[in-house]
């Protein structure tokens, strides 16, 4: 039983233009999502988090949006650029319900094209 | 480089084999996290430890264990193994056990089971 989906293995976007990746949770006691990104041969790197007391966080290029009662957050990029192709996780966890480490979702491979 | 080392690289082993995978937190990290990465599939979340101490368990087989060392490196036993263990096995270490403490991924192990 997957508790986070993210449901496009992969995107394609302009360089330039906006990237925005999907990702959804069915656990309603998640209360804190982060986005990770990773190359090949790498492991995941931290982007951004945001916790369900908030619904925007900003950093940068970097912006995810929570909508708590569709248990659904983005990820947006803008503007995207060449080193942004890579792929992104999507993490959700509950901060008070016990210590389970991290539910990650399977991953979208991000690809922007010159 | 995230600072967290994990050795070895790649591993082939058989069937029915035992190995040990080791992790080296960063310097000051005293929580350390071991994930699985399947084919196809997210991370999914194994075990924490947190100074020495197992601290949360997740979808962790009975076949395989995990300890943490007083100089706080960590390794994961995976014993009996099957065609199914083949994956990449990350480590993850962060400061504090808490789940909203950044966590910092080692680039893996690639365990090939034949």
């Amino acid at each position: 039983d997957q508790q986070v989906k993210q449901n496009s293995p992969s995107l394609s976007v302009q360089e330039g233009r906006i990237s925005i990746l999907n990702c959804d949770y069915t656990n309603s006691m998640f209360d804190y999502f982060l986005w990770y990104k990773k190359y090949p041969a790498e492991g995941p790197t931290f982007l951004i988090s945001i916790s369900s007391i908030k619904d925007k966080n900003e950093d940068g290029r970097f912006t995810v949006f929570l909508n708590k009662s569709a248990k659904h957050l983005s990820l947006h990029i803008v503007p995207s650029q060449p080193g942004d192709s890579a792929v992104y996780f999507c993490a959700a966890s509950a901060i008070g319900g016990g210590a389970d480490g991290l539910t990650f979702g399977k991953g979208t491979h991000l690809i922007i094209q010159p | 480089d995230s600072g967290v080392t994990q050795t070895p690289k790649h591993l082939i082993t058989a069937t029915g084999q035992r190995v040990t995978l080791r992790c080296s937190p960063r310097s000051g990290d005293l929580s350390v996290y071991w994930y699985q990465q399947s084919l196809d599939q997210g991370l999914q979340f194994l075990i924490q430890y947190y100074n020495g101490e197992e601290r949360a368990k997740g979808n962790i087989l009975e076949r395989f264990s995990a300890q943490q060392f007083p100089d706080l490196h960590s390794e994961l036993n995976l014993s009996s193994l099957e065609l199914g263990d083949s994956a990449l096995y990350f480590c993850a270490s962060s400061v504090s056990p808490q789940i909203t403490d950044t966590q910092y991924f080692g680039p893996g192990t690639r365990l090939t089971v034949l």
